[in-house]
């Protein structure tokens, strides 16, 4: 089966610090890959994608990064956070069938 | 613009008191339309998937349909543990996924 590998579950950061959440997959070869924000009581805002390795889309500039150094890693970064950088953030797939499977988010306070 | 609007934001429900969940959506090129169950602090499970209009996929006490401007998410008897929020995600050309806000729905025993 298609899984989702995302840690850490739980993040403080002070403000300015830098961050790197990784996530990986696993059950299924080149997939595309999504970093979402899902802030409280919000839906899932889509913050990029990507269909193979180096190959990333941003969908709204923000303080963020992403990379994909390998078919089944995606990595989002930031070299400085900022307090509206925290929320909850999810890593989803979409591999042989086209549904997303996400998963478990991290969720990320910056103070 | 791509949009994707969900209504109510909360329902509370009595336990056996049947209801429904809006998805209404303005996109360009609909690939399809997802349905997820996402309970506090994890990540969304899969529930149904419709392609075009007319279809409907039913599941234990949900059933899900498709127009071509919105999908309902039907509940039927509901149970307390059928409480969490239920988002809608529209998949358009290009790979992207967009969701909803999400319907956070409460049945109360």
């Amino acid at each position: 089966s298609q899984t989702i590998h995302q840690w850490p579950a739980t993040l403080v950061q002070p403000v300015g610090s830098p961050l790197s959440l990784e996530c990986t997959v696993e059950g299924t070869s080149n997939p595309n890959l999504y970093w979402y924000r899902q802030a409280a009581g919000r839906g899932l805002q889509l913050l990029f994608y990507s269909v193979g390795i180096g190959q990333i889309s941003s969908e709204v500039p923000q303080n963020l990064s992403a990379s994909r150094p390998q078919d089944r890693q995606f990595i989002l970064s930031s070299k400085k956070l900022l307090l509206s950088d925290s929320g909850f953030y999810l890593c989803a797939g979409r591999g042989t069938n086209e549904k997303l499977f996400f998963g478990s988010g991290t969720q990320l306070s910056v103070l | 613009e791509d949009q994707v609007t969900q209504s109510p934001e909360a329902l509370r429900l009595q336990e056996g008191e049947s209801s429904s969940l809006n998805c209404s959506y303005t996109v360009s090129g609909l690939r399809g339309l997802f349905w997820y169950r996402q309970d506090p602090g994890k990540g969304p499970e899969f529930l149904f998937t419709l392609y075009s209009a007319g279809e409907e996929k039913e599941k234990e006490r949900l059933k899900a349909t498709l127009t071509k401007k919105e999908s309902f998410l039907h509940i039927t008897a509901p149970k307390p543990e059928d409480s969490a929020t239920y988002l809608c995600a529209v998949q358009v050309p290009g790979n992207q996924f967009y969701f909803g806000t999400g319907t956070s729905l409460t049945v109360i025993p």
